[in-house]
């Protein structure tokens, strides 16, 4: 049972053209997150939505934006791609309900800046 | 610092053996200390977490001892099996949403 579902699994793009990433979820949690994680590294947080309200790391740049039209979806814009942004995008969800602090990722989408 | 430290980079265990995985941290606000688990191609799990009042957690094979006057803590996978090979990460919590991880450990298990 997919809890959180992320597509495409894998999107190539070429630079500087416009890209969105998309993630769903079936949890029904009020707080979903964009992490950024490159080969061999952490998994880096780009930013985060409270409900509807977004809250941006002070280190990422402005070429990532994100939108959530409801609860179920969030997407990461990402504007200009550069071969920097070549990356695991990785979303995840939390329901920050009492205790509940287990996040719960997909399963990423790989991008590829040609 | 917002920031955590994880060692070692890598780590081979043969079957049956402890694994050992340790993290540092300075920022005495953190408040909440999972682990996650990441095989190929998957996102990462949650595995086992712990909080500052605690000295030691434990789930089945693994366990995390927690020292908050050094301000370290660890995870144990005892019994390691071939099944466990994958990236390990250790993170901390800051803030109310906002999870700072490792640099991760990619663990084999050699049968």
């Amino acid at each position: 049972d997919a809890m959180v579902i992320q597509n495409p699994r894998y999107q190539v793009t070429q630079f500087g053209k416009p890209v969105t990433l998309s993630c769903s979820q079936t949890l029904n949690h009020n707080v979903m997150y964009w992490y950024q994680q490159k080969s061999s590294q952490a998994p880096k947080l780009l930013f985060h939505y409270y409900d509807k309200d977004f809250n941006n790391e002070a280190d990422t740049p402005d070429n990532f934006q994100s939108r959530r039209p409801n609860t179920s979806f969030c997407f990461l814009d990402i504007r200009s791609p550069g071969l920097g942004d070549a990356a695991m995008y990785l979303c995840a969800t939390s329901s920050q309900q009492g205790t509940n602090e287990k996040l719960f990722f997909g399963s990423g989408t790989q991008l590829s800046v040609l | 610092q917002q920031q955590v430290k994880q060692s070692p980079q890598s780590l081979i265990v043969q079957k049956g053996g402890i694994s050992i995985i340790n993290c540092a941290y300075e920022n005495t606000a953190f408040d909440y200390f999972p682990w996650y688990q990441q095989f190929p191609g998957k996102g990462p799990a949650l595995l086992i977490a712990i909080r500052p009042d605690v000295s030691e957690k434990k789930e089945g094979r693994f366990t995390i001892s927690f020292n908050k006057s050094a301000k370290q803590f660890s995870l144990h996978i005892m019994d390691s099996q071939p099944g466990d090979s994958a990236t390990y990460f250790c993170a901390a919590r800051w803030g109310a949403q906002k999870l700072v991880f490792g640099q991760g450990t990619r663990l084999t298990i050699n049968p």
